[in-house]
């Protein structure tokens, strides 16, 4: 199956501060990327949906000034959390889906701690 | 409204014991359904996929099934072992003309092998 790689796999950051996470497709063109939170014990929630070139698509709840989604090129899409709270501590994961794929492929996964 | 319901929420086997986890959904218009095993902070990873014609998949000691009339799909673990621990989530994927599909996901059920 295809690969996708998403960095840093822990942060820990000061509550005020901005973090960007990656998500990077290593051997396949991602035509369009994901972005979940999930909270402990429950499922993964979609915050956007990014197509490459265009703006990210944000689901009803999900701030887009606070949570800004760049998908530059087809490899690679980034999520940064600005002005993070502790609220927002959660773990973000990442999927990715190329054209001629039945399925999006995920990636590692985040652990984001506000502190 | 599309939903995906999962069924135990928790699960305790022992090991070497076989369980059955089941997955109801109400997805529409329906293209696929995927089961993903999620180890503790880590990603979702792909176990089986089916599409609507599909009855059975199976991958190893996993096996899971789909009855599209009832919209009711099954995964079933054989012989299980102490990493078949984690959360196993049910996905269906909603067909559409955007070119990529709209993923639901269950509330997962949470399966632990205890030796």
């Amino acid at each position: 199956g295809a690969v996708v790689s998403q960095h840093p796999s822990r942060v820990i950051c000061k509550s005020g501060t901005s973090v960007k996470i990656e998500c990077r497709s290593l051997d396949f063109q991602a035509t369009t990327m994901f972005w979940y939170r999930q909270f402990p014990k429950q499922s993964l929630m979609l915050m956007a949906t990014s197509n490459e070139g265009s703006k990210a698509t944000y689901e009803q709840g999900v701030e887009k000034d606070k949570f800004l989604i760049n998908h530059a090129s087809l490899t690679l899409s980034t999520l940064t959390v600005t002005s993070a709270h502790p609220e927002d501590s959660s773990f973000y994961i990442c999927s990715a889906f190329a054209d001629g794929y039945t399925e999006a492929f995920f990636g590692q996964g985040t652990r984001l701690t506000v502190v | 409204k599309n939903q995906v319901e999962q069924s135990p929420q928790s699960l305790i086997i022992l090991e070497g014991k076989n369980c059955t986890l089941q997955c109801n959904y109400t997805v529409s218009p329906f293209s696929n359904l995927r089961w993903y095993k999620q180890d503790t902070g880590r990603g979702p990873v792909s176990l089986t996929i089916m599409t609507f014609s599909e009855n059975t998949k199976s991958n190893g000691r996993y096996t899971a099934t789909l009855d599209a009339d009832t919209k009711q799909s099954s995964l079933h673990i054989t012989a299980s072992q102490l990493s078949d621990s984690a959360s196993y989530i049910c996905v269906v994927s909603r067909g559409g003309d955007t070119g990529f599909q709209k993923l639901v996901f269950g509330t997962g059920t949470r399966l632990l092998v205890s030796p």
